[in-house]
């Protein structure tokens, strides 16, 4: 049964602490994207990755960071840089870097400040 | 600046009857298009999508029709369910890009 996996569901940050959330492909997906999404807010693209060992920036890089080392894997560090962290975030993947195939997301990660 | 906008941030429509969920873009250059449906808490699923080549495509009782010249799509849903209650994104890309915009999103409320 393929699709996306993000762990955790709920994760929670002091100030200052860099934090880590997980997503997992197992759709031989090549492309990877993050997504986070605000109250009243779209998608908006943090970063993306059509290739293993190759990511861009997208639209609100700043104060996260990203790898990608394996295909199936596309984990997000959110660092203490990033001032409000508070949102839920969305992975994605699609087959074909070129191509007008539609995304899978994953059920999310929703970070809090404590 | 918003490139795909959705106007409406909620719509109420009772069951059985027709839901129509508007999207306008700015982008001259998009030329694919989708509809993306969300539960509270999980990731958006894919619903529908048209090229620029079509206006009309169907699926079920899901429509999606696109005005080119208007830069307008809309999404038809006939008939509502209650199932059908959730966030709804319209989402569109430009051939050379591939990566979509979306807006920010419709919620839908069927009531029974």
């Amino acid at each position: 049964d393929g699709g996306i996996t993000q762990s955790p569901k709920y994760l929670f940050r002091k100030e200052g602490q860099n934090v880590t959330l997980s997503c997992e492909q197992n759709l031989n997906h090549d492309a990877m994207y993050w997504y986070r999404q605000d109250p009243g807010q779209g998608l908006r693209l943090i970063y993306y990755s059509q290739i293993v060992n190759d990511f861009q920036k997208g639209d609100i890089a700043e104060g996260y960071s990203v790898s990608r080392e394996k295909k199936e894997s596309f984990p997000l560090t959110v660092t203490s840089a990033q001032k409000n962290p508070t949102a839920f975030y969305l992975c994605a993947s699609r087959a074909g870097q070129n191509s007008n195939q539609p995304q899978h997301f994953g059920d999310g990660t929703r970070l809090s400040i404590l | 600046d918003q490139q795909v906008k959705q106007n409406s941030p909620s719509l109420s429509v009772q069951e059985g009857r027709i839901s129509i969920l508007n999207c306008d873009y700015t982008n001259s250059m998009f030329d694919y298009f989708l509809w993306y449906k969300k539960y509270p808490a999980e990731g958006p699923t894919f619903l529908i999508s048209i090229s620029s080549i079509k206006d009309k495509n169907e699926d079920g009782r899901f429509t999606v029709f696109l005005n080119k010249s208007a830069k307008h799509l809309s999404l038809h849903i006939v008939p509502s369910q209650p199932g059908d209650s959730a966030v709804y994104f319209c989402a569109a890309s430009a051939g050379w890009s591939y990566i979509p915009t979306f807006g920010r999103g419709t919620s839908l409320i069927v009531h029974p």
